[in-house]
């Protein structure tokens, strides 16, 4: 079955980084669009992050551009966000979701997510 | 950026009662507009793509209609399990893809 497990998050201070990475299984990766999307506790949901299936497309959400870095090593089924630059307002779940296939934007199938906490 | 509103920002109705949530879209976003639910403690799930097209798994009592920058999903009867959080989403043009700010199903 599909499985996106997410990893890499924890308690960082403002101004240092994190690497997410999200291992996936049980379908063909290279062949989906990946997306990162977040939630600040008790809030909605934020769009991130989204890559193509060979790298060549990416997109950033506008609160994140510059900061963040998405990437992918489809050898090895994984999906990465390189976090930079980090502030209190980025404290939130970042899951790692599937485009679905043929509807490329929506997310069909997600992780359980990471916490990642900004905080002095 | 494209922004989405939904309206009620919470929704209060009993079990077998029809729900009605609606999302608004700053611009046109032709028929790119789909549903999630998300319960407390879960991951969003995917209910509708592109306005009226169900993902799979999603019982047909959950329906969606609209374009351009007017959006509906309806639930025609309520089930217990079905109070939660929905969102509405786009997927038009470019990127952002973003998501409305969701209403709150609860139990009246």
């Amino acid at each position: 079955q599909v499985q996106l497990v997410e990893s890499g998050g924890g308690l960082v201070k403002p101004g240092e980084s994190l690497r997410l990475s999200c291992a996936a299984s049980g379908f063909a990766f290279g062949d989906y669009y990946m997306t990162w999307i977040r939630q600040a506790p008790g809030r909605g949901l934020e769009w991130v992050a989204h890559i193509s299936k060979t790298s060549a497309a990416i997109y950033y959400g506008d609160s994140v551009k510059g900061r963040f870095s998405i990437s992918r090593d489809n050898a090895k089924n994984s999906l990465y966000l390189q976090m930079n630059s980090l502030r209190v307002d980025d404290t939130a779940v970042y899951y790692c979701v599937r485009d679905t296939h043929g509807y490329s934007g929506y997310g069909d199938f997600w992780g359980q997510g990471t916490l990642v906490t900004v905080s002095s | 950026e494209i922004v989405l509103t939904q309206s009620p920002a919470t929704l209060s109705l009993s079990p077998g009662e029809r729900a009605t949530l609606s999302c608004r879209a700053s611009q046109s976003v032709g028929r790119y507009l789909g549903w999630y639910q998300q319960k407390p403690g879960q991951s969003p799930r995917l209910l509708i793509c592109d306005v009226s097209n169900r993902a799979p798994g999603i019982p047909a009592r959950f329906s969606g209609s609209g374009s351009g920058t007017d959006f509906t999903l309806t639930i025609s009867s309520l089930e217990p399990e079905d109070f939660a959080v929905y969102y509405c989403q786009h997927r038009s043009n470019w990127p952002p893809y973003t998501f409305g700010q969701g209403t709150k199903l609860e139990i009246k």
